[in-house]
This record gives C-alpha cells, sequence and structure tokens, in this order.
C-alpha cells in the first residue's frame, strides 16, 4: 500500500527558528493532509491541501505540494516550544474513498 | 462538542484474554475509522466504516479482530483472544464522509499492554 515517507525523522531546532519537514508519496493522490500528534495524545488536523493546489497558508504554517515529484513540504516559521510534536504526512488517494494512508512522521523538538 | 470518545484510556491484560475497546464519534460525522499505532510500524489503519457499513478492513491483522458499528454513535473493536503483539495504541477517528477525504478527528486513544 502507498505510504508516506517524512524527512527528516526527527529535527530539533532553537525556538525562534524555521522547521521544515518532507513528504514523499508513491502514488495519485485526490489531497495531502498535516497532522500533529503531542506525546501521549491523539493526531490534531493542521492543514489539507488539494492535488489541483501548489501553496497554501495556514497562520505560522505554510504547506508545499509537487504533484510532479510526488513531495510536499510543511514550514512552520517562528517556532515554539509548543511546536514541540511529531508530525504526520496523510494522502488520500484518488478514487480511494475516505482513507487516509499516514506516513512515518517527524518529531519535532523546538528548545527554548 | 465532546469530540470522539474512547473508552477505555488504558486497558492492561493477559494473553488470551478479550478485550473490547469502545468508540464515540462527533455527532453528525459518518465516516469511523480505526487505527493501531506502535513504534515498529507506525499508524496503520485497521478498518473503517461509512454510515455504518465496513468499507475497507484490509488492515485488520487477523481473525481475532473483529469491528462492528451497530448505530451511527457507537462502534466497537474487539480482539479475542489478545496476544503480547497486539500491545499498542488504538485509535478511533471520525469524518463527515460528503466530502472526499476531509479532516479527520482524532480520540484520544486506549492504550492497550497485553501480558
Amino acid at each position: 500500500s502507498q505510504q508516506g515517507e517524512e524527512d527528516p525523522q526527527a529535527l530539533s531546532i532553537q525556538e525562534g527558528e524555521n522547521a521544515t519537514m518532507n513528504c514523499s508519496y508513491k502514488t495519485s493522490i485526490n489531497n495531502l493532509q498535516w497532522y500533529r500528534q503531542n506525546s501521549g495524545r491523539g493526531l490534531v488536523h493542521l492543514i489539507l491541501i488539494r492535488s489541483n493546489e501548489r501553496e497554501k497558508h495556514s497562520g505560522r504554517l505554510r504547506v508545499t505540494l509537487d504533484t510532479s515529484k510526488k513531495s510536499s513540504s510543511l514550514l512552520i516559521t517562528a517556532s515554539r516550544a509548543a511546536d514541540t510534536a511529531s508530525y504526520f504526512c496523510a494522502t488520500g488517494l484518488a478514487g480511494g474513498g475516505n482513507k487516509l494512508t499516514f506516513g512515518t512522521g517527524t518529531q519535532l523538538k523546538v528548545e527554548l | 462538542d465532546a469530540g470522539v470518545i474512547q473508552s477505555p484510556r488504558h486497558e492492561v491484560t493477559e494473553m488470551g484474554q478479550e478485550v473490547t475497546l469502545r468508540c464515540k464519534p462527533i455527532s453528525g460525522h459518518n465516516s469511523l475509522f480505526w487505527y493501531r499505532q506502535t513504534m515498529m510500524r507506525g499508524l496503520e489503519l485497521l478498518i473503517y466504516f461509512n454510515n455504518n457499513v465496513p468499507i475497507d478492513d484490509s488492515g485488520m491483522p487477523e481473525d481475532r479482530f473483529s469491528a462492528k458499528m451497530p448505530n451511527a454513535s457507537f462502534s466497537t473493536l474487539k480482539i479475542q483472544p489478545s496476544e503480547p503483539r497486539d500491545s499498542a495504541v488504538y485509535f478511533c477517528a471520525s469524518s463527515f464522509s460528503e466530502l472526499i477525504n476531509n479532516e479527520q478527528f482524532f480520540g484520544p486513544g486506549t492504550r492497550l499492554t497485553v501480558l
């Protein structure tokens, strides 16, 4: 089954710096979503980008999508300690109904 | 809205015992998903329902696992008999399926430990 792969697996930065996470996938998608998971909690939806979109913004988040390269990136600007979490991309396959396939995640640590 | 509700939050059981996990989706959502998360395998979709009907159960590991959704506000995931390798965090999520691939709302999870 198709699965997103996040890169890097782990990222450690200082507060105020920008954090960039990448996601690659294998087959045609309907859309791509990013989720955050704090330790011991469920996943929380951050942003959705459709296959016909190239860039989307939401607050300090910026997502890009390159369907020709089958990749997406999530940029968190001016990071805060509260951004420390795992971040997952999830792909909805074209013709795949409601099903999402989650990637392996990037563990982000933002240090004071 | 209370969000997706899961119970119990923690379950410790012995190998061979039956385990039942419960989920109440967000009111008005008509898609429900069961996931399992482990360090080794990440987040795996086990099964999902649309309008209480199982659509894709290809992720259910084996016959020891079964899931039901008797009505729009309740679902169960049962493991019988349980084995130590079933130890994981099990998440339930719901969404509104009229919009394809809409965002999913996750519950807090049930941490299952099988001794």
